[in-house]
């Protein structure tokens, strides 16, 4: 069974500071990776999709890696802003069901 | 384009009710998923429906069921309502979900379940 895990759980950092945060997964036999935000109450924005062919996909200020064979993704916020702050999940497909990690709540502070 | 829409955004049941919750699709999307988020389990998958076929379930009791339309519009029951069934309910649609297939999932605002 697919276990998709998000480390920090919760991240504050001050404006303009760049910053990663990290999602790992057990079976590595997926169909692709996406990242998503969820603001408070609402339903999930999907932020970049990294097929499972690809290494890493890039809008804007968002930098997202894929290893396939260690398990682990990472995504990179440039220049962070207070509009970032969000919690932000990272969630895999395989065998018709997508499953996601508990997530990291971002802060940024003017 | 539009994009998925789930309806109501909000509802307040009583134990023991029933609900059916509605989701539309993005245009030409035919795969539909369904999932619970609570604060303490965070989200959980609960069906994939692909051409008005089921094709994966989750880890939920038979209270919970779906179906899915002919022009991919999917509905969710859940039966005798608890009190822990109280959650945001969310679906997402994409084009396909096979290997090799951009299966990018665009997700709806939610209905948030209150029972009481």
């Amino acid at each position: 069974k697919q276990e998709v895990t998000q480390i920090p759980a919760a991240l504050s950092v001050p404006e303009g500071e760049n910053l990663v945060l990290n999602c790992s997964f057990t079976d590595s036999a997926i169909y692709n990776l996406q990242w998503f935000r969820q603001d408070p109450g609402k339903g999930l924005t999907s932020l970049l999709l990294i097929q499972s062919s690809q290494r890493e996909q890039t809008s804007g200020r968002l930098n997202a890696s894929l290893d396939k064979s260690s398990g682990r993704s990472t995504l990179y916020i440039a220049a962070s802003q207070p509009g970032d702050s969000a919690t932000y999940l990272c969630a895999v497909w395989n065998n018709n069901d997508m499953r996601f990690g508990a997530g990291t709540r971002l802060t940024v502070k003017p | 384009k539009a994009g998925v829409t789930q309806t109501p955004r909000y509802l307040i049941k009583t134990r023991g009710q029933q609900v059916t919750l509605s989701c539309s699709p993005i245009s030409g999307h035919r795969s539909v998923s369904w999932y619970q988020q609570t604060p303490g389990q965070g989200l959980q998958f609960l069906f994939e429906y692909f051409s008005e076929t089921q094709r994966n379930k989750g880890n939920f009791p038979g209270r919970f069921s779906g179906r899915q339309f002919s022009n991919s519009r999917s509905e969710m029951n859940v039966s005798t309502l608890e009190l822990g069934d109280s959650a945001l309910y969310l679906c997402a649609s994409s084009l396909e979900i096979k290997w090799g297939v951009n299966t990018e999932a665009f997700f709806g605002q939610g209905t948030r379940l209150t029972v009481v």
